[in-house]
């Protein structure tokens, strides 16, 4: 069965401090991934997605950047965090483009920039 | 006008009722369309997933589409203290690579 990991699970940085989350899928072959950001009381916001190995797509111009080195690997990334960057970051991944598949969603990073 | 309107709620009932959730849409290319449970501080997982319009049942939740209506539901039977949750509906087009997701609806069941 697949499985899809997310570290760490919590994390309090200074503004101004470089990030880097971890989302990693287990069982698949060539998914589809997603970066999503979660802020208190609010819907999905999709930052990023990947169809594959160092194929990005940014949906939200930020100071957060992904990036997807190995094909069941994706890496969220900031050189200098905001205030505004605080929020509940999930993963999620597909199975790939058969045009049935849904999202499954990692536990997320709960990030807080103080 | 967002493409998926979700009534945020918050919505509280007793034990034992049953629930409606409810999700409007404006893209009538939408074929897929899903329900996810968000539990406090966790990841959504996926609840129901439907194609097109209709019904489907999974035990004590049902899952309505009205494509003409441009309107879907969540029903939950016999809601327990467990169904606590943040309901997100979820929703794509044949071939779209990207989910678009209501903003979700914060459900409390009382014992």
């Amino acid at each position: 069965s697949q499985t899809i990991h997310q570290w760490p699970a919590t994390l309090v940085q200074p503004v101004g401090s470089p990030l880097s989350l971890e989302c990693t899928v287990e069982g698949t072959s060539n998914p589809n991934l997603y970066w999503y950001r979660q802020a208190a009381g609010r819907g999905l916001q999709l930052l990023f997605y990947s169809v594959g190995i160092g194929q990005i797509s940014s949906e939200v111009p930020q100071n957060l950047s992904a990036s997807r080195p190995q094909d069941r690997q994706f890496i969220l990334s900031s050189k200098k965090l905001l205030l505004s960057d605080s929020g509940f970051y999930l993963c999620a991944w597909t199975s790939g483009t058969s045009g049935t598949d849904t999202q499954y969603f990692g536990p997320g990073t709960r990030l807080t920039v103080l | 006008q967002k493409e998926v309107e979700q009534d945020p709620g918050p919505l509280s009932v007793p034990e034992g009722a049953i629930v409606s959730l409810n999700c409007t849409y404006s893209n009538s290319a939408f074929q897929y369309f899903m329900w996810y449970r968000q539990y406090s501080r966790k990841g959504p997982e996926l609840l129901m997933y439907t194609y097109s319009s209709g019904n489907k049942e999974d035990g004590r939740f049902t899952a309505q589409v009205d494509k003409s209506s441009k309107y879907i539901s969540l029903f939950i039977r016999d809601s327990q203290p467990s169904d606590s949750a943040t309901y997100l509906c979820a929703m794509r087009h044949q071939g779209a690579q990207k989910l678009v997701f209501g903003q979700g609806t914060r459900l409390t069941i009382n014992p």
